[in-house]
């Protein structure tokens, strides 16, 4: 079975500031990744995606993530916060089949 | 507007009854799936379905039934609830084709046990 590790389960920026969250995945074959927000007592919603098309995916609300095959790495950027972004982000892996992965999530909090 | 519903939003139930949470999408989306989200351990797969017809297990899926006789429906039976199934239930859905692929989520529905 495949898994996604989101390292840091809450993470604090300054308003202004570089967003960095990391997620790792463990996957045999090529995989499809996502990187999904969740604002609070919402349901998730699709932030960007990776399908082999570029490895630099750009998403919404300026949110951007490189996919590296040599570190199984999918970290989600932004350069610059917004007191909008709080919010908990999932990473997730899926292969071919029918099945995701999601990781635990990381709580993103921004301070003015 | 085009997603996925959830019926209910909310719901309190005694220990022992039983009941369903609606799921319905006008996508036509192949891929359904119900997750349950508690603190800490993200979303966790209860039951998923490929199409009409055809339900598997995921990884919680004890306590809970499924049914899939349409594309756009997808419910989620609680047998006898437990208060451990208190939780915020997600039910998603996803296209199998390549650059339609990855799920749409409903909004949720927050379930209680007493």
């Amino acid at each position: 079975a495949q898994s996604v590790t989101q390292l840091g389960s809450h993470v604090s920026v300054s308003e202004g500031a570089l967003v960095l969250l990391r997620c790792n995945y463990s996957s045999s074959v090529p995989p499809y990744l996502f990187w999904y927000v969740q604002y609070p007592n919402q349901g998730l919603q699709l932030l960007l995606k990776y399908t082999s098309a570029a490895t630099l995916v750009k998403g919404i609300n300026g949110f951007e993530a490189e996919f590296k095959k040599s570190e199984t790495s999918f970290h989600l950027t932004k350069p610059s916060a917004h007191m909008s972004d709080a919010a908990e982000y999932f990473c997730a892996v899926s292969d071919t089949g029918n099945q995701f992965y999601f990781g635990t999530g990381t709580s993103l909090t921004v301070i003015p | 507007n085009a997603g996925v519903t959830q019926t209910p939003k909310f719901q309190v139930l005694k220990t022992g009854q039983s009941m369903t949470l609606q799921c319905a999408q006008d996508m036509n989306h192949e891929y359904m799936s119900w997750y349950r989200q508690d603190p800490g351990m993200g979303l966790r797969l209860i039951h998923y379905s490929v199409g009409a017809g055809i339900t598997d297990q995921g990884e919680v899926p004890n306590g809970y039934n499924v049914s899939r006789s349409t594309t756009e429906d997808f419910p989620l039976r609680l047998l006898s609830a437990a208060p451990s199934q208190t939780s915020v239930y997600f039910c998603a859905s996803s296209s199998t084709q390549g650059s339609n692929y990855g799920y749409t989520f409903g909004s949720g529905t927050r379930l209680t046990v007493v």
